[in-house]
């Protein structure tokens, strides 16, 4: 298995402009989840899904923050407008069930400037 | 509702011991241990339900105190490759999603 496959894994743009990260999740893996990770904040969770369902979005910072699962092997996080604030490395995981671990995507590192 | 790690960080020798600890105000119903390596993703280590046993991997350990919502990370005879920071995650029942802690940062020297 290729694992929790993440695209960008660099995004570098200017404040106000849309961006959009991807995520493939582990096939049969029915959970996803969206984390940011800063120096200050740690690894935040953003949202999960389970079945492709929308849990808990109660950390997504702000309406500019925007996440779908239209199926089970494709997600997307979208900032729209970004901001210099936002600036974090955006990790996906996935996960069967509640008895299993997470496994991390490699990340997308987000510079906003 | 973030638990909370101790220490912040450790320093050890080849071959030295490490506890490292995380704490919850809340009931918890799972704790998981990653490490993440700089520039990598975190990685799983092990998890601990509510009303399971201690789990081992190796030389690293684990066990979970229900009681008290504490979890502790043992490490053993350290090694260079266990150099990273050390992250609890948490979650007061099934089907949530984990809530990290601030993590740990150890660091392995020969």
């Amino acid at each position: 298995d290729a694992g929790v496959i993440q695209s960008p894994r660099h995004e570098v743009t200017e404040m106000g402009q849309e961006v959009t990260l991807r995520c493939k999740p582990i096939s049969g893996h029915n959970s996803l989840f969206w984390y940011r990770q800063t120096m200050m904040r740690g690894l935040e969770l953003l949202i999960y899904f389970n079945n492709n369902v929308p849990i808990d979005d109660s950390g997504m910072p702000e309406d500019r923050f925007s996440a779908k699962m239209p199926n089970a092997s494709f997600s997307t996080l979208k900032i729209q407008p970004s901001e210099p604030r936002d600036s974090a490395v955006y990790f996906c995981a996935s996960s069967f069930g509640g008895y299993y671990g997470y496994t991390f995507g490699s990340g997308t590192r987000l510079t906003v400037v | 509702q973030q638990p909370v790690q101790s220490p912040q960080a450790v320093i050890l020798r080849e071959g030295e011991d490490a506890v490292i600890n995380c704490s919850s105000s809340k009931a918890l119903y799972s704790v998981h241990w990653y490490r993440q390596k700089h520039g990598e993703a975190p990685v799983f280590l092990m998890i601990l339900l509510k009303g399971g046993e201690q789990k081992g991997h190796e030389k690293i350990s684990a066990s979970f105190n229900e009681k008290k919502q504490q979890s502790s990370l043992y490490l053993t005879a350290s090694q260079l490759s266990y150099s990273g920071t050390y992250f609890c995650g948490t979650s007061p029942q099934a089907g949530t999603a984990l809530i990290f802690g601030k993590g740990t940062t150890l660091s392995v020297s020969s």
